[in-house]
């Protein structure tokens, strides 16, 4: 199974700053990736795909990078709306697997 | 306008069985390709299982043997039969419609559920 690790496992930002989240898989998985942005008592919100392909709907200041064993999720400059939890997911081979999720909280 | 509706949670004893549904609509569950993903209290994301392309299934290590996902396409529905429960099945269950966009396997969960809460214990 291909592992996922995220870092940090939570961080603490103020409005406006620019936050870079990062994820590690255990092995190559070309830019089979994903991103998701998760609120308390939510389901989970797909951001982007493919590494760095921002979904319909997702504001610009999300942008994702990486190819191989190593990603990036960079938001730009933190709105309010924007303090949840990311995970990142592999979709390069089953089974499916997440990173254990990065905590995003209000400084 | 994608809806996924899951239903059929709740309290069960271990070693207990539980049917989950999830209904669609806006999109056509057997031309798709659908997921269930869990999440413990408090805890990550997991994926448990997908099916696509008529019958093509696929299982998380910790349920297969237990677990079986199937759809009802005269329902437009999901489905999941979780049988042999233990405390560790105790989760939010969500069920997820799956894009490819060129990816070796077709999971880029764009539409979700709100999700099923099981909870398993005596």
């Amino acid at each position: 199974d291909i592992q996922m690790t995220q870092s940090p496992s939570s961080v603490s930002a103020s409005v406006g700053d620019r936050v870079i989240i990062t994820c590690r898989a255990s092995q190559g998985i070309s830019t089979w990736l994903a991103w998701y942005q998760q609120k308390p008592g939510k389901a989970p919100k797909l951001l982007i795909y493919a590494a760095s392909s921002l979904q319909s709907g997702v504001p610009s200041r999300f942008s994702g990078s990486g190819s191989g064993t190593d990603f990036t999720l960079t938001i730009s400059s933190l709105q309010p709306e924007d303090f949840a939890t990311y995970y990142c997911q592999q979709a390069n081979s089953f089974p499916v697997t997440f990173g254990q999720g990065t905590k995003l909280e209000i400084k | 306008e994608v809806q996924l509706v899951e239903s059929g949670g709740g309290l069960v004893q271990p070693g207990g069985s539980l049917r989950l549904s999830c209904a669609a609509s806006g999109l056509t569950v057997s031309s798709n390709y659908m997921s269930w993903v869990r999440q413990a209290p408090g805890k990550g994301l997991e994926w448990v299982s997908v099916i696509y392309s008529g019958v093509t299934t696929h299982y998380a290590d910790s349920v297969r043997g237990r677990f079986t996902i199937s759809r009802d396409n005269s329902k437009n529905t999901l489905y999941l039969q979780m049988n042999s429960l233990r405390g560790e099945d105790t989760a939010v269950y969500y069920c997820a419609r799956g894009d490819r966009s060129g990816s070796p396997i077709p999971v880029y969960f764009g539409y979700w559920g709100q999700g099923a809460l099981v909870t398993v214990s005596s």
